[in-house]
């Protein structure tokens, strides 16, 4: 099945302490990104990648890095969370392409206290 | 900087009418999604309009694009109870083909 994992989907923690939600997609699109989606201010995006070793900043890269080593995979690694990033998170892949759709993941429910 | 507002934010409508939803944004683009969110839930894919006076249809939704007047709309006609959820539309900058920039999301609900 076509699909974007995410992992895990809830996480409780700690501010500061490091952590790594993972992204797959066995889809073989080259275009992932990582978005948060707060309460009234939609989805904000983190980051994307055009392809492996090609990441950019979206709009809210504060705080926040990426890597992409292998096509499928491209995870979100905070390095000391705050508890400003509790928040929903989502993958997203798609194909290179204009016109092609967007697939998310399930999400992550990420809450630092 | 790009700019997507939606609105309403928050819609209550009967089953059976129909309703428009607007997406505006303030910079040129080149391709502009329209998604929808259950509660709880992830975003499901509902359109991709990429050309000025662009129009898709999928059962009782409707969605249009006027590159010109940088809106788009998500027209409802004979709203069902099903189609209660979030819809966000996104635009995509044009230099940046996956740099993109959601709305706030409208809340749609529809009684019977």
């Amino acid at each position: 099945e076509a699909q974007v994992t995410q992992n895990p989907r809830y996480l409780i923690t700690v501010t500061g302490k490091k952590l790594t939600v993972t992204c797959s997609q066995n889809m073989n699109h080259e275009y992932m990104s990582w978005y948060r989606q707060d309460p009234g201010l939609g989805l904000r995006q983190i980051y994307y990648s055009m392809n492996v070793e090609v990441t950019d900043k979206g709009d809210v890269p504060e705080g926040y890095k990426v890597s992409r080593k292998e096509k499928r995979n491209f995870p979100l690694i905070l390095e000391s969370p705050s508890p400003n990033q509790t928040s929903l998170y989502f993958c997203a892949s798609r194909p290179q392409g204009l016109s092609y759709e967007q697939y998310f993941g399930p999400g992550t429910r990420l809450t630092v206290t | 900087e790009l700019k997507v507002e939606q609105n309403p934010l928050f819609l209550s409508m009967q089953e059976g009418k129909n309703y428009t939803i607007y997406c505006n944004y303030s910079t040129t683009s080149d391709r502009l999604y329209w998604y929808r969110q259950d509660p709880g839930k992830s975003l499901e894919s509902l359109f991709v309009l990429l050309s000025n006076g662009a129009v898709k249809q999928e059962g009782r939704l409707m969605a249009s694009l006027d590159t010109k007047a940088r809106l788009s709309t998500l027209h409802i006609t004979a709203a069902v109870h099903d189609l209660s959820a979030t819809y966000f539309c996104a635009v995509a900058l044009i230099q940046g083909a996956q740099k993109l920039v959601f709305g706030q999301g409208t809340r749609l609900t529809i009684n019977p």
